[in-house]
């Protein structure tokens, strides 16, 4: 089942700060962050471990609530570069494991960042 | 360290024919994981392999399938090419599926 990402879009001044904010129905395993730009392939973030574990960008900072399901993406200070479409993507604990490696992405959030 | 390539990077194809897309990870890299971008659908998995095995599918039809190789490289095959097939297609290598994907170029796919 997808996960839902809110807000579906964000414009903001240079300098301002935003949430993203993805929740899933199901246990989660671990949250991938992910941004995208226009014409180009989805670049790597953020992880964020169940149990505490985090690892990403030094800029960016998240969290995840594993009783709640939900993740949060925290970008301050925010620059033009930051212009993109956020995706959070969900590996799920699901019987047995098998749902390992299967990557279940939002539907995104479009940042877009203005002078 | 070079990243995740995609073989080709553009491709047009008819209704019917079939195609293969081909996917080198980053070196060390053993998972290798596959998507199709569409804007109505977003992201979506299609599979998962790590050392030429199968480990995880996503809801497409039997027309997507797809192998890995020893060396970690990887191919996705479509068959009897539909107009809704035409998509960005991903793919993305990780040291393990549990960590974090480092995605390629993609290779985007017109069917006419």
């Amino acid at each position: 089942q997808q996960p839902v990402q809110s807000p579906q879009a964000v414009i903001l001044r240079e300098g301002e700060d935003a949430v993203i904010n993805c929740s899933s129905s199901k246990a989660l395993y671990s949250v991938h962050w992910y941004r995208q730009k226009h014409g180009e392939a989805p670049v790597f973030l953020m992880i964020l471990l169940k149990g505490g574990e985090q690892k990403g960008h030094e800029k960016i900072s998240a969290s995840f609530n594993e009783k709640k399901q939900q993740s949060s993406l925290y970008l301050t200070a925010s620059q033009l570069s930051y212009s993109g479409t956020y995706f959070c993507g969900l590996l799920t604990l699901e019987a047995g494991g098998t749902s390992y490696g299967k990557l279940t992405f939002g539907q995104g959030t479009i940042l877009t960042v203005h002078p | 360290k070079a990243g995740v390539t995609q073989t080709p990077r553009y491709l047009i194809k008819t209704r019917g024919q079939q195609v293969t897309l081909s996917c080198s990870p980053i070196s060390g890299h053993r998972s290798v994981s596959w998507y199709q971008q569409t804007p109505g659908q977003g992201l979506q998995f299609l599979f998962e392999y790590f050392s030429e095995t199968q480990r995880n599918k996503g809801n497409f039809p039997g027309r997507f399938s797809g192998r890995q190789f020893s060396n970690s490289r990887s191919e996705m095959n479509v068959s009897t090419l539909e107009l809704g097939d035409s998509a960005l297609y991903l793919c993305a290598s990780s040291f393990s599926a549990r960590y974090e994907q480092y995605f390629g170029p993609g290779t985007r796919l017109t069917v006419t």
